[in-house]
């Protein structure tokens, strides 16, 4: 079993939709959870991260955590053509350590 | 700021031959990390420093992989012998102690061993 799964897609949604991503990981202790976004052969950027439960909203970017259930999930309201890339969850290990899910495809049609 | 600078941004070489990727973090970072990115694997950490000290390298898939840090503006991750399936992009990130998650990573270079 992975560390991180992601759903590689890619998930199509249209236009003002919303788009939600889903990730689960494995390890109990995680502590922090981090969604990057990596447009198609640029390296990836960190556009949200959360520590506790419940929900965590940035303009149209909403992350949930649900530590109980291993995962988190992130949400983007009106989606937009340019919100199209590959989004990438990762999680804390040990140390200062990230793990990375190989990430999930988000295509917005107009 | 900068940024995080890497070189070269693309590398194509010959099975055998040696490989020396670089970079340059982000100043007053304490950490920089080393990663490589596969379609099939994802993205993998090789080795992080701290401070320029190798923190973990269980990453490292093999001898033939090495990486230095000889200073806080400087760093080289070193392939030798370089064999095809090394090929794939290398990037590294860089951030501080403050928030050692929030890592902001370099363009990569895209290695290619035929």
């Amino acid at each position: 079993q992975k560390e991180v799964e992601q759903n590689s897609g890619p998930l199509s949604v249209p236009e003002g939709a919303i788009a939600s991503l889903n990730c689960t990981y494995s390890d109990r202790g995680s502590q922090s959870f981090f969604w990057y976004r990596q447009y198609s052969g640029k390296s990836p950027e960190l556009i949200m991260f959360i520590y506790s439960n419940g929900d965590k909203e940035d303009g149209r970017f909403t992350a949930q955590l649900n530590k109980a259930s291993q995962y988190v999930s992130l949400l983007i309201r009106d989606s937009q053509p340019s919100d199209s890339a590959t989004y990438l969850c990762a999680v804390t290990g040990t140390a200062s350590k990230l793990t990375f899910g190989t990430g999930t495809r988000l295509q917005v049609t107009l | 700021d900068a940024g995080v600078i890497q070189s070269p941004r693309h590398e194509v070489t010959e099975m055998g031959q040696e490989v020396t990727l670089r970079c340059k973090p982000i100043s007053g970072h304490d950490y920089l990390f080393w990663y490589r990115q596969t379609m099939m694997r994802g993205l993998e950490l090789l080795i992080y420093f701290n401070n320029n000290v190798p923190i973990d390298d269980s990453g490292m898939p093999e001898d033939r992989f090495s990486a230095k840090m000889p200073n806080a503006s400087f760093s080289t991750l070193k392939i030798q012998p370089s064999e095809p399936r090394d090929s794939a992009v290398y990037f590294c990130a860089s951030t501080t102690d403050r928030r050692p998650y929030e890592q902001y990573f370099g363009p990569g270079t895209r290695l290619t061993v035929t």
